[in-house]
Order: C-alpha cells, then structure tokens, then sequence
C-alpha cells in the first residue's frame, strides 16, 4: 500500500490567502485525522472523521479553518485567510477501527506531511 | 497541567546504554498508550503499544505500563545512534477510542 499520501509537501504563502491541504488516507481505513505539530504547542489533534463524518473538530483553532471529507479516499483542510501564527507542519492519519482487519491496537499512520509557511 | 507530559529533554546516552523515556498522564480512564518516534523532518511512527499493566517487550524496546501511577516508560536497552530522534508518548481514553492525546516529546541523542 502506498501509505497516507499529502499534498503538497511545502506551501509558502502569503497572509490572508486561501490555503488548501489536502489528504489520501490508506485504502480501507475508515478514520482519519488532521494534526498540527509546532515547537511551542507540539503534536495536535485539529479534527477527525469517521466514514467520512467529522467527529470531533474540538481542536480546529478557529472560524479560519474548515475541513472536509467528500469521500472515503480523500480529505480537505483549508484555511482562510491565513495568518503567520498558522506556520506549522500539519499532518494527515488515517487507521482502521480496533478490532477490524485483525488489529490489535488503532495505530495511527501518518502521512509525510505538509510543512506550511505563511509570510 | 497537560494532558500528557514528557520530559522534553534533550537526553544524551552513550551507544550501548539503556535509554530511559518517561511520561505521565492525568485522566485515570485512559486505556491505551502509545509509544511514536519522530526523526527530525519526518513524520511520527507507532513502535510500541500497551494496554495492561506490566512490561511489554519488543526486540530493544520495553514499554512499561503503571496505571495507579498513572506513569507509562520507554526503555531502549543497547541504544544505537539510529535511535537518536523525538520519542511522543500519546494516550487515548477508552477501548477503541480513537483520538489520541500527543505528550510534547523528548528528544533523544545516542553518542557513538
């Protein structure tokens, strides 16, 4: 399998543009997650969906960011309009429910990720 | 207090000593823990799970579980210097639940 696939891999942009990530989770997980890593805030959870559904968007910062799950192969976070505090490295995870496919724990795999620079 | 909390070190061991990675935890429900490496530049990889009490072992490494403590470890025993990277403790809170709570991360140096 090809694993979680993310583009693209650098954005640098400019404050206040549209920015659109976008996300391929592994063929037959039906969760996937959208993380932010910084220095100062570390590894966080933004938003997850199950079978397509967002479940918990607890962790999305603000109105400024949406994300979107139109099918089971692909996903969308978007920020508009982007700021400077938004440079980060995000990152997309996909897993398979525990249990299922012969799974003993619900790991997560996590896509190279999608390193974001906003000037 | 943090959900998770590591010590961010960074911590330095000689090649061939056993390393030694700490993190607590603060909501007594959690169920299942998780042990991810990050090398720099890269994304994180699950290495170890644990779910019961005790010492799971896995080739070099051992995770070790205290739920009363509320304290879950990582010993790397023979450290190379390929396992210099950032170590992420992550929690989640009941069986089958999927969102994971990340600590911040120690960074770890194996000196040749």
């Amino acid at each position: 399998d090809a694993g979680v696939i993310q583009s693209p891999r650098h954005e640098v942009t400019e404050m206040g543009q549209e920015v659109t990530l976008r996300c391929k989770p592994i063929s037959g997980h039906d969760y996937l997650f959208w993380y932010r890593q910084t220095m100062m805030r570390g590894l966080e959870l933004l938003i997850y969906f199950n079978n397509n559904v967002p479940i918990d968007d607890s962790g999305m910062p603000e109105d400024r960011f949406s994300a979107k799950m139109p099918n089971a192969s692909f996903s969308t976070l978007k920020i508009q309009p982007s700021e400077p505090r938004d440079s980060a490295v995000y990152f997309c995870a996909s897993s398979l429910a525990l249990g299922w496919g012969g799974t003993s724990s619900n790991e997560q795999f996590f896509g190279p990720g999608t390193r974001l620079t906003v000037l | 207090q943090k959900e998770v909390e590591q010590n961010s070190g960074p911590l330095s061991v000689p090649e061939g000593a056993i390393a030694s990675l700490n993190c607590t935890y603060s909501d007594r429900v959690s169920q299942s823990f998780f042990w991810y490496r990050q090398y720099s530049g890269k994304s994180p990889e699950l290495i170890m799970s644990i779910y019961s009490n005790g010492d799971k072992e896995d080739g070099r490494f051992t995770a070790q579980l205290n739920k009363a403590s509320q304290y879950v470890s990582l010993l790397i025993r023979d450290s190379q210097p390929s396992d210099s990277a950032t170590y992420l403790c992550a929690v989640n809170r009941g069986w089958g639940a999927q969102k994971l709570v990340f600590g911040q991360g120690t960074r770890l140096t194996i000196n040749p």
